[in-house]
């Protein structure tokens, strides 16, 4: 399968402990975004990188929230100190920029998120 | 700001009935819109795209989707829904060059029999 993968898949822990997520995007594919998703909502757009460059992060990533993408492959987002507003489903894309305007609006690949509660 | 607004948080349709879901958008330049489809324990899926050109426009599974600049919308339909269609799907529209996608809050699908 060469889609974007997450993991854990699914992660319980208790208010207070820090937390690590990975993302691998698909192959070749040299931008990668983070999204937040809570219940009844459609997903929150975190921060995004093109190769290792993080580009923006939204307000909603508070100094407790820290992603990297060494060398551009896998992507990392990590949560220290976790509070019980964190719970969320986290999910990662990836999408390939192309050369022209549209190209830079390629679709995003989607993981399937890891689900995060915090006890 | 862009926003992108569901109307709908939930529909049931019977199996083989025809299905509607709106999307109401508000942003200044020339939008690129998305449908997207999740299913349970899955990432989300692209159903279809509008970049520019044709307003309908045809997506996968049956989907389609047309762009009305006058109303703002980019409604999406599906003349016979199958039970496999049960769903959330969310509408989003790109907010910068770097392909930021702000998403609606979702549509809940029910398909009954």
């Amino acid at each position: 399968d060469t889609g974007v993968s997450q993991d854990p898949r699914h992660k319980i822990t208790k208010r207070g402990q820090n937390v690590t997520f990975r993302c691998d995007p698909i192959s070749e594919h040299n931008r990668l975004y983070w999204y937040r998703q809570t219940l009844g909502q459609g997903p929150e757009f975190l921060t995004y990188f093109q190769n290792e460059a993080q580009l923006e992060k939204s307000r909603l990533l508070s100094d407790r929230f820290s992603a990297e993408r060494p060398k551009g492959s896998f992507s990392t987002l990590e949560i220290q100190r976790t509070e019980q507003g964190d719970s969320a489903m986290y999910l990662c894309a990836s999408s390939l920029l192309a050369g022209d305007l549209v190209g830079a609006y390629n679709e995003q690949f989607f993981g399937p998120g890891t689900r995060l509660t915090v006890l | 700001a862009q926003s992108v607004t569901q109307p709908d948080i939930h529909i049931t349709v019977s199996e083989g009935a025809s299905l509607e879901l709106r999307c109401n958008y508000s942003y200044g330049a020339t939008p690129y819109l998305f449908w997207y489809v999740q299913s349970p324990g899955q990432g989300l899926q692209l159903l279809l795209k509008y970049f520019s050109g044709d307003t309908l426009v045809q997506g996968i599974k049956g989907f389609e989707a047309e762009f009305k600049r006058s109303q703002s919308s980019f409604n999406l339909r599906k003349p016979s829904v199958h039970w496999s269609d049960a769903a959330e799907y969310f509408c989003a529209v790109v907010t910068d060059s770097w392909g930021k996608l702000q998403f609606g809050a979702g549509t809940q699908v029910v398909v009954t029999p």
